[in-house]
């Protein structure tokens, strides 16, 4: 089955600190995958995708196909990166996306 | 200014009344879709289109039914709404090649009472 896991539904970390929020797939063909984030009061928007291999706003994420992982980093969380982070997947040639459960990320100052 | 635009926000609405939520789009893209999100969960793909009179039915069966008579709309229906419909509904929109990021709404609030 086509699955996206989010294992922590809350990350609470201090300013500075470094910053990893997990995502593993389960899809049998080639993913595409996204992170997107919501801000207090904001709509839904992409922080980045796995295409791209940018970093937004000093996070990265890589694509690790052995273990189907996605996991989004940044190595010195800021106050203003408080948000409800998404992993999503979207299925080979498809724009279908299945969504996690999110994982919300507080960093306190 | 090209933007995504959903109508209303908020809704309370009783039992087997006639819904239509609006979703209406600037940013000249052919594919929309719209998003089932009950609290704490993720969003789930109800319908999708890719272009004018095309629609799907997506991943989580949905009562609800859509239309795509012009590019820029497209709007979702209930015909006679349930307390079970209660949740909220986002919609989104992207360019014509695949896998571009999806622009959503500010989403309405559905309470059906």
């Amino acid at each position: 089955a086509q699955r996206v896991t989010q294992p922590e539904k809350l990350l609470s970390v201090f300013k500075g600190a470094p910053v990893e929020l997990k995502c593993n797939y389960s899809y049998s063909g080639s993913p595409e995958l996204f992170w997107y984030v919501q801000y207090s009061r904001q709509r839904l928007q992409l922080l980045l995708r796995h295409i791209s291999r940018e970093s937004i706003k000093g996070f990265t994420a890589d694509l690790n196909k052995g273990e189907t992982s996605f996991h989004l980093k940044k190595p010195f969380a800021q106050e203003e990166d408080s948000a409800m982070y998404y992993c999503a997947l979207s299925r080979y040639n498809t724009d279908k996306l299945i969504f996690g459960t999110g994982t919300r990320l507080q960093v306190f100052p | 200014e090209a933007d995504i635009y959903q109508t209303p926000r908020y809704l309370v609405i009783g039992t087997g009344k006639k819904i239509t939520l609006e979703c209406s789009q600037t940013m000249g893209h052919d594919k929309m879709y719209w998003y089932q999100q009950d609290p704490g969960m993720e969003l789930h793909l109800i319908h999708y289109s890719y272009g004018v009179n095309s629609t799907e039915k997506g991943d989580l069966s949905s009562e609800s039914t859509v239309s795509r008579i012009r590019t820029e709309h497209f709007p979702l229906t209930l015909e006679s709404a349930r307390p079970s419909h209660t949740s909220q509904y986002l919609c989104a929109s992207s360019e014509v090649s695949s896998n571009q990021p999806q622009h959503f709404g500010d989403g309405t609030r559905l309470s059906i009472l």
